[in-house]
């Protein structure tokens, strides 16, 4: 299993100002993926995020909106930028276990985002 | 057509009562298939893995056919600790990308 921290878990923004989140992994994984849970809302891929390389974004997303880093194996950020209130939603990072290969996914406890 | 469709509930069962969610998906490369579970305000975890051969795991049982694209769950023997709502979740076909049900909602009242 993988203990993922994330911050913050919480917060309450402005429109049109920006948040970076991050991500902590207790292990190294190849793969470190960002997740987007708007309210009553199933987990919808934003964005893959690979050690050297740029994060993969999925379709509807975009990496000015959601620019991602990810400078070793163990950690990474996603910052939501010029924020407006659809952006309100549960921000959660999530990993595989791959070295099992199991597919299970891990996830952080989730960043709750309320853009005013 | 949605890539992983759920039942809609809510679910309201009484404590002991047996419930079953079903799902289905639409890619047919898909391989792999699970079951998460969400507690209110909580991120989601691993309820179990879905196999061909259908799999049990104390109240809980999964299955999986193929030909019709639809995986089941069903538990037995309700308790007020499995309110929470049930994700499907099968891979993409497509590398790591794995595609969320939208959840049915289980309420299980003493």
């Amino acid at each position: 299993s993988a203990v993922i921290s994330q911050k913050p878990s919480r917060d309450i923004c402005q429109r049109g100002t920006s948040l970076t989140i991050q991500c902590q992994v207790d292990s190294q994984v190849t793969m470190m993926f960002w997740y987007r849970q708007q309210p009553g809302q199933s987990l919808t891929l934003i964005a893959t995020a690979n050690q050297g390389s740029e994060a993969t974004y999925e379709s509807g997303f975009v990496i000015d909106k959601f620019p991602i880093s990810r400078p070793n194996l163990t950690f990474s950020t996603l910052t939501v930028s010029n924020m407006s209130p659809e952006d309100s939603s549960i921000y959660l990072c999530s990993v595989a276990d791959r070295d099992k290969n199991t597919g299970e996914l891990f996830f952080g406890e989730g960043s709750r985002l309320t853009v005013l | 057509r949605k890539e992983v469709e759920q039942d809609p509930g809510p679910f309201n069962v009484p404590e002991g009562a047996t419930v079953a969610f079903n799902c289905t998906y639409s890619n047919s490369a898909s391989q792999s298939f699970f079951w998460y579970r969400q507690d209110c305000r909580k991120e989601p975890k691993l309820l179990m893995s879905v196999y061909s051969s259908g799999n049990e795991d104390g109240r809980f049982t999964a299955q999986l056919n193929r030909a019709s694209q639809y995986i089941s769950l069903l538990i037995r023997d309700s308790k007020l600790s499995d309110s929470a709502t049930y994700l499907c979740v099968v891979d993409s076909g497509r590398g790591f990308k794995t595609i969320f049900g939208a959840g049915t909602r289980l309420f299980v009242k003493a």
